[in-house]
Parts: C-alpha cells; structure tokens; sequence
C-alpha cells in the first residue's frame, strides 16, 4: 500500500527555470492537495483539487500550476522559479473532509531549492 | 478568517518528562481540530483528532481536549520518550463544510527528548 507518493525527493533549481513535482495516490480519494511548508511558518495551501479535473486556489498559488486529469495524479508546475519558491512542499489526500474529521494522508515531501 | 497559534518552541524536554503543547484557534462554528505529527525527513501523520466540543482525541499516549468556551486543543503526554522528537503541528479544518477539507496549520512546535 503506497499511499501518497512525490517525487523526486529533492531537488535544485536555477532562477527561471521550470519543473513538475509529482504526486500520486491509490486510495481513490477524490481530494487533493498541494502544501509548502517554510521553517516556523507552517503549512501553506498553494492548490487543491476536488476530484478529476477540478482545481481551485489555495492561499498561495502564485507562481504555480496544477491540473488533474485522473484521480490519481495530481502534479504541480513552477514555472519561471524564484528564490522565494525554496521550500518543503506537501501533497496529501483525503476521502471525505470537512466536519466529518478525516484526516490527511500526506506524502513525504518534496524539498526544492532555488539558486 | 480562521487561523490556529502554537506555542512557540523549541520545546527540549528530559525523557520521562510531562508534555504540553498549547495550541488555540480562531474559526465561526464548531471546526474539526487535528494534531500532525512530522518526524525527521518525512511527511506529516494523523496524531489524534476531535470533531466537537469536549471531545478527547488520544493515540501514542497523547492526547487533546476539544474546548469551545477557550478555544483550544493543547496536546499532552504524561511521559515522553525519545522517539517523540519530532514536529506538531495543531490543525483545524472549515467548520463551514464548504471549504473542501482544506486545513488551516499553525507553526508547528519542535520537540527534543533527551535521554
């Protein structure tokens, strides 16, 4: 049982370059979610997706692209990287959310440096 | 709009040693609260979770209160181990049912259990 699964696992960047994080689950969860995490500043949501080709912003979604054309792949875009965009990003999935207390189930991050 | 504070850390405690993390919230409604717990080098896991007033999530010997009247989900554990060094992040989800199960975090607290 994989889970949620990114990759790659690290990663360096140039200025202006451009990338794909990956994300897949086999749970068959229809929701989605991409996370980065900046030291002492918790989890920010940068896109989410609720099922197959329905995605919406997070709170920082600039600078990034997702699209989700299964319900198992959810990928991430940076285009143009900036240094600002150094960080540890998540993605996670879960079957049913809100009140019905479901949590996450998280991969085990991505970290990218941008030089 | 909702947002959750922890205590700042680091926290560097002597194995056998009483634990408490303070973690309180600011939503409208009642959410669902969460602890996360990353250790060094992987994603984030479930810990515990409460989805109403005066519930009591617990696991590992951890455990959290839901109180509504002071807003607040502290983690506590009556005697830590070394191996629960790692990173705890306090979460709530909408209460709204509306907001897709995305997750509000708080900055997560480090902890370190010495021997």
């Amino acid at each position: 049982n994989a889970g949620v699964t990114q990759t790659p696992k690290f990663r360096i960047l140039k200025i202006g370059q451009s990338m794909t994080l990956q994300c897949a689950q086999d749970m068959n969860h229809n929701y989605m979610y991409w996370y980065r995490q900046d030291p002492g500043m918790g989890l920010k949501l940068i896109y989410y997706s609720v099922g197959a080709g329905i995605t919406d912003k997070g709170e920082v979604p600039n600078g990034y692209n997702v699209s989700r054309s299964t319900t198992e792949d959810f990928p991430l875009r940076l285009e143009l990287a900036a240094p600002s965009q150094t960080s540890v990003y998540f993605c996670a999935s879960s079957y049913f959310p809100g009140q019905g207390g479901y949590g996450y189930t998280f991969g085990s991050g991505t970290r990218l440096t941008v030089v | 709009g909702n947002s959750v504070t922890q205590m700042e850390g680091p926290v560097t405690l002597s194995e056998e040693a009483f634990l408490t993390i303070n973690c309180t919230y600011t939503a409208t409604g009642y959410p669902s609260l969460f602890w996360y717990v990353q250790y060094p080098g992987e994603g984030l896991q479930l810990l515990l979770k409460a989805t109403k007033a005066d519930d009591k999530g617990s696991n590992k010997g951890f455990e959290a209160t839901y109180r509504k009247e002071t807003t607040s989900f502290h983690l506590e554990k009556g005697s830590v181990q070394v191996s629960d060094s790692a990173v705890y992040f306090c979460a709530l989800s909408d209460p709204l049912g509306t907001s897709y199960g995305k997750l509000t975090f708080g900055q997560g607290t480090i902890l370190t259990v010495h021997p």
